[in-house]
This record gives structure tokens, sequence and C-alpha cells, in this order.
């Protein structure tokens, strides 16, 4: 079946750096966009970043540009999201999701069951 | 950004009556707005896109109406599996989510 699954979470001390993994299944992962979503404890969604089909465009949140990084292995249907200078305000929980379309542009029809980032000294 | 903003933040209703949720945006996004289901502890659920298309597997009691910055989610007959979290996502820009509607039993 579909599915999303969301690995690398854990704790983590301030200004230290994080990896993130999503592997996908059940669909032919090189054809869609992708996002990260985060949602903080007892918060609602806020969305992290997004790359193309073919990685060859990726944006970001205003929050996480510069120090978070999307990036894809389409031979391992493999979504990634590298995290430098992680603040206390990153933790929450990471979601990955699938978008509609190649672009990444529609909205988001698949969802992992997260992975939770906690950064504390 | 666009901001997304839902209301009630709370909404209180019995089962088999009818929920209406309001989702605003500060500038217009078209057609371009999901609907999304939460319950505790799980990821979110796609349930409308493109404002009023249901998604697969989503029972016809769920419907979405509305364009430029005023939508709407109506669920015409509240099941116990429908109270949870409700939030609204404008992907005309750079994707944002509204505050979320959290649907309780009365």
């Amino acid at each position: 079946q579909v599915q999303l699954v969301e690995s690398g979470g854990g704790v983590v001390q301030p200004g230290r750096s994080l990896r993130l993994s999503c592997a996908a299944s059940g669909f032919t992962f090189s054809s869609y966009g992708m996002h990260w979503v985060r949602q903080a404890p007892g918060k609602g969604l806020e969305w992290v970043a997004v790359i193309s089909y073919d990685g060859s465009n990726k944006y970001y949140a205003d929050s996480v540009k510069g120090r978070f990084t999307i990036s894809r292995d389409n031979s391992k249907n493999t979504l990634y999201l590298q995290m430098n200078s992680l603040r206390a305000e990153d933790t929450a929980v990471y979601y990955c999701a699938k978008d509609l379309g190649y672009r990444g542009r529609d909205a988001f029809d698949i969802w992992g069951q997260g992975t939770m980032v906690t950064v504390s000294s | 950004e666009i901001v997304m903003t839902q209301s009630p933040a709370t909404l209180s209703v019995s089962p088999g009556e009818r929920a209406t949720l309001s989702c605003r945006a500060s500038q217009s996004v078209s057609s371009n707005l999901a609907w999304y289901q939460q319950k505790p502890g799980q990821a979110p659920r796609l349930l409308i896109y493109g404002a009023s298309t249901r998604a697969t597997g989503i029972p016809a009691r769920f419907s979405g109406s509305g364009s430029g910055t005023e939508f709407t989610l109506t669920i015409s007959s509240l099941q116990s599996e429908d109270f949870a979290v409700y939030y609204c996502q404008q992907y005309n820009n750079w994707p944002t989510f509204g505050g979320g509607t959290k649907v309780e039993i009365k």
C-alpha cells in the first residue's frame, strides 16, 4: 500500500545537526513533489520545505531557510531533511508528505506517521 | 505570506448534527484550498482539495465550498469518528495552514 515512513528524529542539543529520512513505497516516488511539514507540541501545522519530482526545484519556509536542506534520492525512494544549527523552536513532530502533483504546488494526499525532534540542552 | 484564519476555534456538535467550519484567506487563493482532518496522535488526512473535490475514500458527508478568500467545510451528519481537529491549507502560494478548528462532542 501507499506509505511514507519517517526516521531519524531524536533529542539534539541547540546548534547541532540532524538528518531526517522518509522512505516511500506503493507509488512512483520519482513522479511527485514531496514536502516536509512540522507540528510543535500542542500547536498547528507549519510547512517547512518542498522539492519537485526530480529535485531541480526546492523552496523553504523563512523560518528554516539557510539552515535546513531538503533532498531526495529517487533511486532509493527516499526523501531527506538535513537540519543544521537547530534551535529550541525547531522542536516538533516532522511529517513528510506527498504532493498530488509533480511540481510540489498542490495539496498533500499522503502523510507519514511523523518523527519527533526535540532540541534541548 | 498568505494568512489563513479559521473559525470557530472550537465547535461543539452533537452526533448526527451538521457542522460548518469556516476558513478565510488574507488574499485570494483562487480554488487552491485543501482541508485536512487530524486526530490525536495521528498524521493529518486529506479530505478536500481544489476547494470542493473530495479526496479518495472520503465519505460524501464531507463537502467543501468557496473560492477566492472565503471557504467552508461542511460535515452533513457528524459521526463519532469525525470528532477531530480540522485544518485548511492554501497552496496558491507557498503553503500555509490555518490554526485549526476542533470539533468536539456536545
